[in-house]
């Protein structure tokens, strides 16, 4: 069946730092991926949009500058949380589908710990 | 905000059938509905999707109601690794996320399945 890696799975980064997460559609190409966030005990919230070639689409209330999305080939989009504070330690989930009416396959997640 | 809900919670014993009812009483004319179940600190797994028509697979079934206003998962026989939380979705035949409840999480149901 069709596998997202996201990479890495777990990180631990100081305050101020930057860390970038990727996510892999490994066969099948991706033209939209989707990053989640998740905090414990919570569900799953959408931040982006992201589609190949084109600027990501961020929803309410996700910082576009915190959050850089880039979504450069069918295959590879990375999530990269610029100057990361304590309040964005999260787990990150990416999914990824080929077509509009097809499943999402996400990503098994990347455990940020800002410290 | 989401455009499905479920039960907070429900149980099963080991094999037995489980039905998760999810509600979307807004859902649009192309909304797919979408089911997908989610372990501990693991991206969610696809477990069933469907439009208007019933539909199985090897792990699942999808009952669809005629005004297709709700739907049912079914999982015919429960096992201890069936135990997670349930998500119902809905997807638009447009590949993007957030604006109209496309792709966005509720809570879901949080299956506890007991030997």
């Amino acid at each position: 069946g069709a596998v997202v890696s996201q990479h890495p799975s777990r990180v631990i980064c100081k305050s101020g730092t930057s860390v970038k997460i990727e996510c892999r559609s490994l066969d099948f190409q991706a033209t939209t991926m989707f990053w989640y966030r998740q905090f414990p005990k919570q569900s799953l919230m959408l931040m982006a949009t992201s589609n190949e070639g084109s600027k990501a689409t961020y929803e309410q209330g996700v910082e576009k500058d915190k959050f850089l999305i880039n979504h450069a080939s069918l295959t590879l989009s990375t999530l990269t949380v610029t100057s990361a504070h304590p309040e964005d330690s999260s787990f990150y989930i990416c999914s990824a589908s080929d077509r509009a009416n097809s499943p999402l396959h996400f990503g098994n997640g990347t455990r940020l710990t800002v410290t | 905000d989401a455009k499905t809900t479920q039960p907070n919670s429900m149980e099963s014993n080991e094999e037995e059938p489980v039905h998760l009812p999810c509600n979307h009483s807004t859902i649009s004319g192309t909304d797919y509905i979408h089911w997908y179940r989610q372990l501990p600190s693991q991206g969610p797994e696809y477990v069933i999707h469907g439009l208007t028509s019933n539909v199985n697979n090897r792990m699942a079934s999808l009952a669809i109601a005629e005004d297709r206003k709700s739907s049912t998962l079914i999982l015919h026989r429960a096992t201890l690794r069936d135990a997670a939380v349930y998500y119902c979705i809905l997807r638009g035949l447009m590949n993007y996320g957030g604006s109209q409840g496309n792709l966005i999480f509720g809570k879901g149901t949080k299956l506890s399945v007991k030997p």
